[in-house]
């Protein structure tokens, strides 16, 4: 499996932007890059998800390395309801774990 | 909103006791999976299934078992519980085949064996 690597936990101000950076240097060429969050005593949600073009949608924008060697998920404006484990997941679809989550990054955001 | 659905939220149960946990989707999805997860701990996949009569294991060795009689349908069994079974299990389904394929989560069913 293709793995991501992320820092264990960040923190931010409340309405501050927030970058959580994501490496993936094993990424091969059909995998796809996914973002899902978990909040506490949930199971994780959707984010976002790219192949090589910078994306946005309503929750976030996704920002992707030339190389596709790394990505960065990007809060625009932190709330305290962002407050949660992000998984940054490589997907290779039509196998069979394709959407493997490693530990993610914690994110504390500071009212 | 993810129209999936997983009962019971906890359970409480002793060793021996023979337990199924239910999940249950209505966006007729093919492709559905259970994950186990441990306190801060990453989510390991235990079973999937491509669609009815399909179960395969996933990459963490599990005692549960899987079945897949309906698309809507993918309930978890324990024969036997035992206190190592105790964890939160997922269970989420996607849209598989497309290029866009997600995956949406149930709330979790969090399992104390005592």
């Amino acid at each position: 499996d293709a793995k991501t690597t992320q820092p264990n936990s960040m923190e931010s101000n409340e309405e501050e932007p927030v970058h959580l950076p994501c490496n993936h240097s094993t990424i091969s060429g059909t995998d796809y890059i996914h973002w899902y969050r978990q909040l506490p005593s949930q199971g994780p949600e959707y984010v976002i998800h790219g192949l090589t073009s910078n994306v946005n949608n309503r929750m976030a924008s996704l920002a992707i390395a030339e190389d596709r060697k790394s990505s960065t998920l990007i809060l625009h404006r932190a709330t305290l309801r962002d407050a949660a484990v992000y998984y940054c997941i490589l997907s290779r679809p039509n196998t069979g774990n394709q959407f493997y989550f490693g530990t993610g990054t914690s994110l504390t955001v500071i009212p | 909103e993810a129209d999936i659905y997983q009962t019971p939220r906890y359970l409480v149960i002793g060793t021996g006791k023979k337990i199924t946990l239910e999940c249950s989707q209505t966006m007729g999805h093919d492709k559905m999976y259970w994950y186990q997860q441990d306190p801060g701990m990453e989510l390991h996949l235990i079973h999937y299934s491509y669609g009815v009569n399909s179960t395969e294991k996933g990459d963490l060795s599990s005692e549960s078992t899987v079945s897949r009689i309906r698309t809507e349908h993918f309930p978890l069994t324990l024969e036997s519980a035992r206190p190592s079974h105790t964890s939160q299990y997922l269970c989420a389904s996607s849209d598989a085949g497309t290029a866009n394929e997600k995956l949406f989560f149930g709330s979790g069913t969090q399992l104390s064996v005592l």
